[in-house]
This record gives C-alpha cells, sequence and structure tokens, in this order.
C-alpha cells in the first residue's frame, strides 16, 4: 500500500462547477497535511495546509480533513481555466522530517 | 521578498559525471529540504537540512549528498550520475524544522543524463 494515494486523473470539470480532489493516507500518526498546485513545467506551489480535523476554507478553496478514515480531500469552488493544473496531495511524516506525496491528480477546468 | 531560488535551471550531464545544485531558501528559513520529481509522479524526499545538521534521508544511493552552510543556503551532490538520475530537483524551504511547518519550493533545476 502505497503512503499516500490519490486517482491519477484526469478529471474534467466544466468551468463555474465543484472541483473535489481526493487523497488518502497510511500512517495514522501523520498529523500535517498540505495540498499544492504543479502547473505543467513548473515547481510544485502551496495552495493550503490543513491540521485538524474539519474543514478549512481560504477564498474559492476548502480543505476538509477525516484522521479516522485518513482521508484528506481539496475542492475548488467556480472552477476556472487558470485552475487546470495537477493537484498534489502531501503529508507531514511525524519524526521523519519528510513529506510524502501522492502521485498527484491532473485536473482540467472546460470553457 | 523573494522566494526560494535555485541554480542552475537546467542541466545536461553525461553519465559517470557529478553534478552539484545549488538552493537559496526563503529570508528567514532555517531549514531546507530536497526533493527529486520525474516526469508523472509527486516529488520524492532526498534529504532535510536545518541549522546545518542532517535532520532527515530518504531512500536514495549514498551517491547523493547534501550539506548547509552557515547562510542556510544548500548544496545536492550527485556523483557518477546514472541515466536514471534525470529529473527535477527539488529545493524547499520552511521556517524551522518539523512536520507542522509548511514547506515552500523553488522553481527546480531540470537535470537531463545522456
Amino acid at each position: 500500500q502505497k503512503e499516500v494515494e490519490q486517482n491519477s486523473g484526469p478529471l474534467s470539470v466544466p468551468e463555474g462547477a465543484i472541483a473535489s480532489l481526493n487523497c488518502t493516507y497510511s500512517d495514522r500518526v501523520s498529523q500535517s497535511f498540505f495540498w499544492y498546485r504543479q502547473y505543467s513545467g513548473k515547481s510544485p506551489e502551496l495552495i493550503m495546509s490543513i491540521y485538524s480535523n474539519g474543514d478549512k476554507e481560504d477564498g474559492r478553496f476548502t480543505a476538509q480533513l477525516n484522521k479516522a478514515s485518513q482521508y484528506v480531500s481539496l475542492l475548488i469552488r467556480d472552477s476556472q481555466p487558470s485552475d487546470s493544473a495537477t493537484y498534489l496531495c502531501a503529508v507531514a511524516i511525524q519524526g521523519a522530517q519528510k513529506l510524502v506525496f501522492g502521485q498527484g491528480t491532473r485536473l482540467t477546468i472546460n470553457p | 521578498d523573494a522566494g526560494v531560488t535555485q541554480s542552475p535551471t537546467h542541466l545536461i550531464k553525461t553519465r559517470g559525471q557529478h553534478v552539484t545544485l545549488r538552493c537559496s531558501p526563503i529570508s528567514g528559513h532555517k531549514s531546507v529540504s530536497w526533493y527529486q520529481q520525474v516526469l508523472g509522479q509527486g516529488p520524492q524526499f532526498i534529504f532535510q537540512y536545518y541549522e546545518k545538521e542532517e535532520r532527515g534521508r530518504g531512500n536514495f544511493p549514498d551517491r547523493f549528498s547534501a550539506r548547509q552552510f552557515p547562510n542556510y543556503s544548500s548544496e545536492l551532490n550527485v556523483n557518477a550520475l546514472l541515466l536514471g538520475d534525470s529529473a527535477l530537483y527539488l529545493c524547499a524551504s520552511s521556517r524551522l524544522s518539523g512536520s507542522s511547518y509548511e514547506q515552500y519550493f523553488g522553481p527546480g533545476t531540470r537535470l537531463t543524463v545522456t
């Protein structure tokens, strides 16, 4: 079992709709979770961090964390073509001083 | 404020050669981590340094080494390059060392080994 798993997609969403990206992780003691956006040919850009169960909202982005189910998600409201990118879920492994990334979900927003 | 900077941007090397990649963290950040990203995959952790000490090491061979300088900048060295070392090498900085601190990536160095 991979430490962090994401559906690689591609996920296609019409402009203006809600894009839902999901991630599961295997390490029960993980405490910190991050979402990065990566445009083709560019480096990952941090867009959300979440540490507690529940929802965290920042503009059009909402991160959701459920530690009991070992599940973290990212919702993008009012999706724009500029949101088309690969979204990487990252989990901080407690005590190991590293981020473990999923393989990323490629999201395409169709005008 | 300037973000994380890395040099060079692109690099082409031949099998068996040595390469040195450089990274300067965000001002005020004391921790630097190195990741390798191959096409279609998420970044894989190589090293973390904090206050010039290695704080974490990923599952990479001893051909990979790194160090951090008193100004918190860092170098990643790879010896005896293999074709499989071709990848995007990413440096990330964080304010302190620890799992709760956000890591911010530089633009990366694209290494091609022929």
